[in-house]
């Protein structure tokens, strides 16, 4: 257990439709991250989030968008569902420890649009 | 965003071999990580290196951060069928988390 939460697990909508995929990172940790994996694909970096202020933007729609809260607890907003929106999507976040930074994900949020 | 040369992109093997796959990069980084993932689930953390020339074990598994900052390899010896997955290597540099295209390994019992 990495201790990212990701919620749901899996989700099937239908096109034009919008959905919000919700991320709490491991406690303490104050970034962000999103990404999409599509089938048989790496990891496309989305957008980061740190301690509530955007820091970087990655190949992100303007469909989607993304926030995070003051309880650092962050979500993904997709609408206008695509049939090619369908992919995993992870949240990660990350930690600066003594040595240097650290990446946990989460287990992921499947997303089937029908 | 910048894609990690991560090689070979697929392997096959018979149970109890070893394995060797490396990432290189035209960048430097600052930390080196590996993952691994399991269909439909997270990467999971195997190994980070936060310095070059570091030579780090987890279990069967060992990884070195390259000397030039440019690069990193990941050994797994005496392969197990659990070892399927997908490997992923990561490079950080700044706030940035740079992924390879994944190692997709395939074990033969």
């Amino acid at each position: 257990d990495s201790g990212v939460t990701q919620t749901p697990k899996h989700l099937i909508t239908a096109t034009g439709q919008r959905v919000t995929l919700r991320c709490s990172p491991r406690s303490g940790d104050l970034s962000v991250y999103w990404y999409q994996q599509s089938l048989d694909q790496g990891l496309q970096f989305l957008i980061q989030y740190y301690n509530g202020e955007e820091r970087a933007k990655g190949n992100i729609l303007e469909r989607f968008s993304a926030q995070q809260f003051p309880d650092l607890h962050s979500e993904l907003n997709l609408s206008s569902l695509e049939l090619g929106d369908s992919a995993l999507y992870f949240c990660a976040s990350s930690v600066v420890g003594i040595s240097g930074n650290t990446i946990y994900f989460g287990e992921g949020s499947w997303l089937t649009v029908v | 965003g910048q894609q990690l040369n991560q090689s070979p992109q697929s392997m096959f093997i018979q149970e109890g071999e070893d394995v060797s796959m490396n990432c290189t990069s035209s960048s430097i980084f600052n930390t080196w990580l590996w993952y691994k993932q399991e269909p439909g689930e997270g990467p999971v953390l195997l190994i980070a290196l936060y310095k070059a020339g570091e030579l780090t074990s987890n279990g069967r598994l060992t990884a070195q951060f390259g000397i030039t900052r440019k690069d990193s390899f990941l050994n797994i010896s005496a392969s197990i069928p659990s070892d399927v997955g997908i490997y992923f290597c990561a490079g950080q540099t700044g706030n940035q988390f740079y992924f390879g295209t994944g190692t997709s390994l395939t074990v033969i019992p």
